[in-house]
């Protein structure tokens, strides 16, 4: 069965902290890999995504991300959060096969406190 | 702002009653996609259109529920006969290609609360 795991609910860093937020998913063909934002009163906004290419992806508000195929994940990361980075990501799969659907997993709140 | 909006933002119904919501898209986008997401959970895909062509729904879409797209414009999203079980927020995103890969703009999302 299709999944996309984030085992993470809840992940507390200190501001300028660094700070990475896992994400796994099931695979038996190619994928497409992305990362969403969701801040409180707001929908979700697009951070990146990994279509096909160089496997480091670097999005939007300094954040990047790597495929790593072998492992099936797809990892959020940065170097150093603000307290604005306080949300909730979503990580979120199609696969390439039949009707073809974003996936999310089921997010991991990210709390930076000074 | 040019985003994606969805009225209401709150709905509050009884048991056994009927609610519309309404997602007002990107201009010229020609994808609308529902979803719908509870409490500590991500969006769950619900249903999409192609401008007014409905193309494909989820297993999860009852038949209690309807979806149009009139014109290829906004769209509406209908339960009848609300149960407790439709407590959730709904999600309406837009994409302007016709590749699911395409970005996905998402509105702010209308809260149902079922008594």
């Amino acid at each position: 069965a299709q999944s996309v795991t984030q085992l993470d609910s809840q992940v507390p860093v200190f501001e300028e902290a660094p700070v990475e937020l896992r994400c796994n998913y099931s695979s038996s063909v190619s994928v497409y890999l992305f990362w969403y934002v969701q801040y409180p009163n707001q929908g979700l906004q697009l951070l990146l995504k990994y279509l096909s290419g160089s496997t480091l992806v670097k999005g939007i508000n300094g954040f990047e991300a790597e495929f790593n195929k072998s492992q099936t994940s797809f990892h959020l990361r940065k170097p150093s959060v603000h307290i604005s980075d306080t949300a909730e990501y979503f990580c979120a799969v199609i696969w390439d096969t039949g009707f073809q659907k974003l996936v999310f997993g089921t997010g991991t709140r990210l709390l930076v406190s000074p | 702002d040019t985003g994606v909006s969805q009225n209401p933002r709150h709905k509050i119904t009884k048991r056994g009653q009927n609610v519309t919501f309404r997602c007002d898209p990107i201009s010229e986008h020609n994808r609308l996609y529902w979803y719908r997401q509870t409490l500590g959970q991500g969006p769950e895909f619900l249903t999409y259109f192609q401008n007014e062509a409905q193309l494909e729904k989820s297993r999860l879409l009852s038949d209690r529920f309807s979806a149009e797209r009139p014109k290829g414009s906004f769209s509406t999203l209908e339960i009848q006969r609300t149960e407790q079980g439709d407590s959730a927020m709904y999600l309406c995103a837009s994409s302007a290609g016709r590749h699911p890969t395409d970005t996905q703009y998402f509105g702010p999302g209308t809260r149902l609360t079922v008594l």
